[in-house]
């Protein structure tokens, strides 16, 4: 059971564009910066999102990230079946003094 | 470019240890925080460990406090993670990231990872 929840899985056709919820609490989400990251299949996650909204170098711009209360969205435009990966979200839970991660949303491109 | 190579992965019985390695280039190693992130097959991330930058504070999750030691040596541009009282569920890949100045806990870099089997 993760302290972050995120959907399993989302779908979209290629072009368009989905969103990926990330819950939490006012320990983690709510009082600190959250990161997204993507996961290809058979290699290491990498940084999409850092500080809620920021893309570090490198990353498109069809990857947006926002955050409102204890809840943070990731957003894919023109959506690619590159796209294809496992998304994460992750954050510090201020109570626990730790790193916690959503349990990872699958995201298919039809 | 930042480059992380781990180290130091393998086969384990229940019960024993394992002293995994992260060697670090490319960047201001005695700057960064470092963690160990792992991830069971099939499974998500798992965070493991974090060590400040100069190695005066460290943190665990509740799943490996007492069993799990990070440090780190400045002067080698390594981090590791002494496991020991290893158990099947600590069977994953695990991952080193670094942790940038000012990041609020992003993980900017990973390695590839180094794999742990814990099996009789």
């Amino acid at each position: 059971q993760s302290v972050l929840t995120q959907p399993p899985s989302v779908s979209a056709a290629p072009g368009q564009k989905v969103t990926i919820s990330c819950s939490g609490s006012s320990s983690n989400i709510g009082n600190n910066y959250v990161c997204w990251y993507q996961q290809l299949p058979g290699t290491a996650p990498k940084l999409l999102i850092s500080n809620n909204d920021e893309r570090p170098s490198g990353i498109p711009d069809r990857f947006s990230g926002s955050k409102s209360g204890t809840s943070a969205t990731l957003g894919v435009t023109g959506l690619q079946t590159g796209d294809e990966a496992d998304y994460y979200c992750g954050t510090w839970d201020s109570s626990l003094s730790a790193v916690v991660f959503g349990g990872g949303t699958k995201l298919t491109v039809l | 470019q930042v480059h992380l190579v781990e180290s130091g992965g393998g086969v384990v019985q229940p019960g024993g240890s394992l002293k995994l390695s992260c060697e670090a280039s490319g960047f201001h190693f005695k700057d960064y925080a470092m963690h160990w992130v792992r991830q069971a097959p099939g499974k998500g991330l798992e965070w493991v460990a974090m060590i400040w930058y100069d190695g005066t504070t460290k943190f665990y999750p509740d799943s490996v406090k007492g069993r799990f030691i990070i440090s780190r040596d400045n002067t080698e541009n390594t981090v590791y993670l002494q496991m020991k009282y290893l158990r099947a569920e600590d069977t994953a890949l695990y991952y080193c990231v670094t942790d940038p100045p000012f990041s609020g806990y992003a993980f900017h870099s990973w390695g590839q990872g180094t794999l742990v089997n814990v099996s009789s």
